[in-house]
């Protein structure tokens, strides 16, 4: 069964105080790993897919790697309008699985 | 190029009652997804959609939940009779045959009291 755990659930930011945010999965046969942006009230919003170990994406502040294991969402100098919660998904076949994702805050 | 829509945007409901839920995906987009998503958690697929054939329903409550995706496009997906788990937010996403990523649709927030 694909697993995927997000981690830290919550995480308050300064900003301009940059972190990274955590996505361990176990998939058997990996099409590729997904991060979306999910505000409140909206459809998760498409940011990066990853399909092997070492690749790297990039979109403003934002920077999404990728190894065997996990994968981490790095955001640099962040801003408010960053705060969103943040789901990582993997696909096996045609099937997505997400995460619960990690609920981000950043204050002024 | 227009989103995946949903209607309605919200909905309450007594429990035992009957509701259903509509989507248009992307023009194009073979690929139709129903997702469950409960307040605080990620989503979770209900239904998978390639044209109008089932490919992925192993988690879908079938004693009260269906789906259906007449002529390949657009989907409904209804409750009967709704529990008072239910309440959650229902995302359709649609995903065209060159894309790897899924689009989603606002969703509709289902509220069972």
């Amino acid at each position: 069964e694909d697993q995927v755990t997000q981690s830290p659930e919550a995480l308050r930011l300064q900003e301009g105080e940059s972190s990274s945010l955590n996505c361990s999965y176990t998939v058997s046969g990996l099409r590729g790993l997904f991060w979306y942006r999910q505000d409140p009230g909206k459809g998760p919003e498409f940011l990066f897919t990853l399909y092997s170990a070492g690749e790297e994406k990039e979109k403003e502040r934002l920077k999404a790697t990728l190894t065997k294991k996990e994968s981490f969402l790095h955001i640099t100098a962040p801003k408010p309008e960053d705060s969103a919660t943040y789901l990582c998904a993997v696909r096996r076949d045609s099937t997505l699985t997400f995460g619960k994702g990690t609920m981000l805050l950043v204050s002024p | 190029e227009a989103g995946v829509a949903q209607s309605p945007r919200y909905k309450i409901i007594e429990k035992r009652q009957s509701v259903a839920f509509w989507c248009n995906p992307i023009s194009g987009h073979a690929t139709l997804y129903w997702y469950q998503q409960i307040l605080g958690q990620g989503p979770k697929l209900l239904i998978q959609f390639q044209n109008n054939g089932v490919v992925d329903d192993s988690q879908l409550p079938k004693d009260r939940f269906s789906a259906e995706r007449l002529k390949g496009v657009d989907s409904t997906l209804k409750i009967q009779p709704a529990k008072l788990e239910d309440s959650a937010v229902y995302l359709c996403a649609s995903r065209g045959t060159l894309n790897t990523e899924a689009f989603f649709g606002q969703g509709t927030r289902l509220t069972v009291v």
